[in-house]
């Protein structure tokens, strides 16, 4: 596989699971993002890892919780979520300069019951 | 900071007619522009950008945007749209010196080509 690719891509949960959305991305690139998307809304960008490490945390609620093992994966652990939590979750990568591109992953469409 | 307005949610167009999509930001500083498509169940993709040199940018598809910096403006044309241009499309902006991560996004509109 090439790109930007998210796993799963749809996922439906209560707000007492624990659930994780998986990124990876196979572009040698050095940053990577999570974006949350809801409808009439600009991205949000919630996380920024650059290196492994995370350098941007946009006052997201902890129940949000990321993890960058290595350049190529990113996660987001998912815990006692909240129905306004329900969005579209984007990952991204890019070379940590800023007139890179970034690439998108297709995201997770999250629904919280 | 930056922010980014885009004036229309939403643009529905014929095919084969032009359209236009608007984008205005504000800066206290010189930015990068940047303009990107997501389809369907799709993600985000980068259709042009705007770094330097010649303020109109020719993008992938046959788009094409003018960066206006008395105006503020950096606005996406197309001169004539295919049912397959339906889409949201989002505007975008970051500092010069800063880094990727400073990327600012419009709230998108979607165009929408009708046969």
């Amino acid at each position: 596989e090439t790109g930007v690719t998210q796993t799963p891509r749809h996922l439906v949960m209560g707000m007492t699971n624990k659930k994780s959305l998986k990124c990876e991305q196979h572009l040698g690139h050095n940053a990577m993002y999570w974006y949350k998307q809801s409808a009439k809304k600009p991205l949000e960008l919630m996380f920024v890892y650059s290196l492994e490490e995370r350098v941007e945390n946009n006052s997201v609620p902890s129940r949000f919780s990321p993890e960058c093992p290595n350049s190529s994966h990113l996660f987001l652990h998912l815990h006692t979520l909240q129905p306004e939590d329900s969005a579209l979750y984007l990952c991204a990568s890019s070379q940590d300069g800023n007139t890179d591109t970034q690439y998108f992953g297709p995201g997770t469409r999250l629904t919280v019951l | 900071a930056q922010s980014v307005t885009q004036l229309d949610s939403q643009v529905p167009v014929f095919e084969e007619a032009p359209v236009e999509l608007r984008c205005n930001y504000s800066s206290s500083v010189s930015v990068y522009l940047f303009w990107y498509v997501q389809y369907p169940n799709q993600g985000l993709q980068l259709l042009l950008k705007y770094l330097s040199g010649s303020t109109l940018v020719k993008g992938i598809n046959g788009f094409e945007a003018e960066f206006n910096k008395s105006q503020t403006s950096f606005h996406l044309r197309k001169p004539s749209v295919h049912i397959s241009d339906t889409a949201e499309y989002f505007c975008a902006v970051t500092p010069l010196g800063g880094s990727a991560r400073q990327l600012t996004f419009g709230s998108g509109t979607q165009l929408t080509v009708l046969p």
